[in-house]
């Protein structure tokens, strides 16, 4: 696709279940990155992956967050025994080689804990 | 924790108005960008400036960045009702992740 495309859109859940989260990048982008964005506020950075692996993994919450990249394209964020907390917009980012290129971002999955 | 801070938080102005933000930052960096969003989700990306750029221009935005500073100022021209939505700043860490830092974001209403 043209630009990067994350599914779903909203998922409501209840607290102490698992949820997955799905971002297909742009299509050749090596960099991928995944955000939160609580009400309000700015996004925070939560992982970047280069290729397969996770470069940078610093802004993790905690060991209930995890992600993987497995072929080096789409990725998933998994999230387990969720909290109310942990209801935010979801962003994820997919960047090209080049140090001046931009980060593009989805439209997000609104995750809501009840 | 976030680098940057925008100011104003929020701004009101007419349309055919100018509207200026500001933001500052905390640390080294390589680039700094802009995005703008509308309605809590996705991000629009408005410009990048280099570290080594004081001012760059795209349509009726203009971007400068004082490095010694460390603040960067967007300003929009001739503004219109369109234009409201949040804008932010964002810095990357200076390293090679290039992992972005942003703001918390300046609200704009452009009132017709």
């Amino acid at each position: 696709g043209a630009g990067v495309s994350q599914t779903p859109s909203n998922k409501v859940t209840e607290k102490g279940k698992y949820v997955e989260l799905r971002c297909d990048p742009i299509s050749g982008h090596t960099a991928l990155y995944w955000y939160r964005q609580s009400l309000g506020q700015g996004p925070e950075f939560l992982i970047y992956f280069q290729g397969t692996g996770a470069a940078d993994d610093s802004g993790l919450p905690n060991d209930r967050f995890f992600a993987v990249r497995p072929e080096g394209s789409v990725s998933t964020l998994k999230i387990q025994r969720t909290e109310r907390g942990d209801s935010a917009v979801y962003l994820c980012a997919s960047k090209g080689a080049s140090n001046t290129d931009t980060q593009y971002f989805g439209p997000g999955t609104r995750l809501t804990v009840l | 924790s976030q680098q940057g801070e925008e100011d104003p938080q929020a701004l009101s102005i007419q349309e055919g108005e100018n509207a200026t933000m500001n933001c500052s930052y905390k640390t080294s960096i390589n680039n700094l960008q802009w995005y703008r969003q509308n309605s809590g989700r996705g991000l629009v990306h408005l410009i990048l400036i280099r570290s080594n750029e004081r001012e760059k221009h795209s349509g009726r935005l203009r971007v400068t960045l004082d490095t010694s500073k460390k603040s960067s100022s967007l300003l929009i021209t001739a503004s219109r009702a369109a234009d409201t939505a949040s804008y932010f700043c964002a810095t990357d860490a200076g390293d090679s992740s290039y992992k972005l830092i942003f703001g918390s974001g300046t609200r704009l209403l452009v009132r017709p």
